[in-house]
């Protein structure tokens, strides 16, 4: 099966610039989820999306957003980009179930720079 | 505030010695639990998942969860230098406690260093 794909995997932005950001899960799962990782805060959770519907949020500020597709195809937005959005953005996929939290699969990540 | 602590690092072994790897968390709701290597500017990948008190053998790895005490720990053995990176360790609710998938509690990670 193919991993989780992400594009771009490289971004230079300026401040107050918008970017969006795509990710395809594996194959059969319909559980996506989105991470930043910082060197200082380390990995946190910006939301999960699971049947087109956002299932849970993270403490981000509304400049952050993201949506899921029929396909399970999801992307992210961050709006009026600051410095401090500068970070890798992962995505990882699941299968979606409701029981025990489920293994999360990391994709290659994007690596953003906002100057 | 859920937290899961571990220790940074580094942690240098020798080539061959045993590394031990230890986190501690603070949601007692916390049900399930992860360990994940990342390579220097690379993603993390899974090692072990980890759900029941006790070991959890895998190869060189061995998980080891202890809910009593909310401590988490991995060990590596006959440690290669192939198995330096950075060790996250992750805890989650799921869906059945109140969370929901993908909702990862992430410590900071340790730094492993292999000597050879």
């Amino acid at each position: 099966k193919a991993g989780v794909t992400q594009t771009p995997r490289y971004l230079i932005k300026t401040r107050g610039q918008q970017v969006t950001l795509s990710c395809s899960p594996i194959s059969g799962h319909r559980s996506v989820s989105w991470y930043q990782q910082t060197p200082g805060q380390g990995l946190q959770f910006l939301f999960e999306y699971f049947s087109e519907t956002q299932r849970n949020k993270g403490n981000f500020p509304g400049r952050f957003s993201g949506r899921q597709f029929s396909n399970s195809r999801s992307e992210m937005n961050v709006s009026t980009l600051e410095l401090g959005d500068s970070a890798l953005y992962l995505c990882a996929s699941s299968p979606g179930g409701t029981g025990l939290q489920e293994t999360q699969y990391f994709g290659p990540g994007t690596r953003l720079l906002v100057l | 505030q859920k937290e899961v602590e571990q220790n940074s690092g580094p942690l240098s072994v020798p080539e061959g010695a045993i590394a031990s790897l230890n986190c501690t968390y603070s949601d007692r709701g916390s049900q399930s639990f992860f360990w994940y290597r990342q390579y220097s500017g690379k993603s993390p990948e899974l090692i072990m998942s980890i759900y029941s008190n006790g070991d959890k053998e895998d190869g060189r790895f061995t998980a080891q969860l202890n809910k009593a005490s909310q401590y988490v720990s991995l060990l590596i053995r006959d440690s290669q230098p192939s198995d330096s990176a950075t060790y996250l360790c992750a805890g989650g609710r799921g869906m059945n406690y109140g969370g929901s998938q993908g909702n990862l509690i992430f410590g900071k990670g340790t730094k492993l260093s292999v000597k050879p």
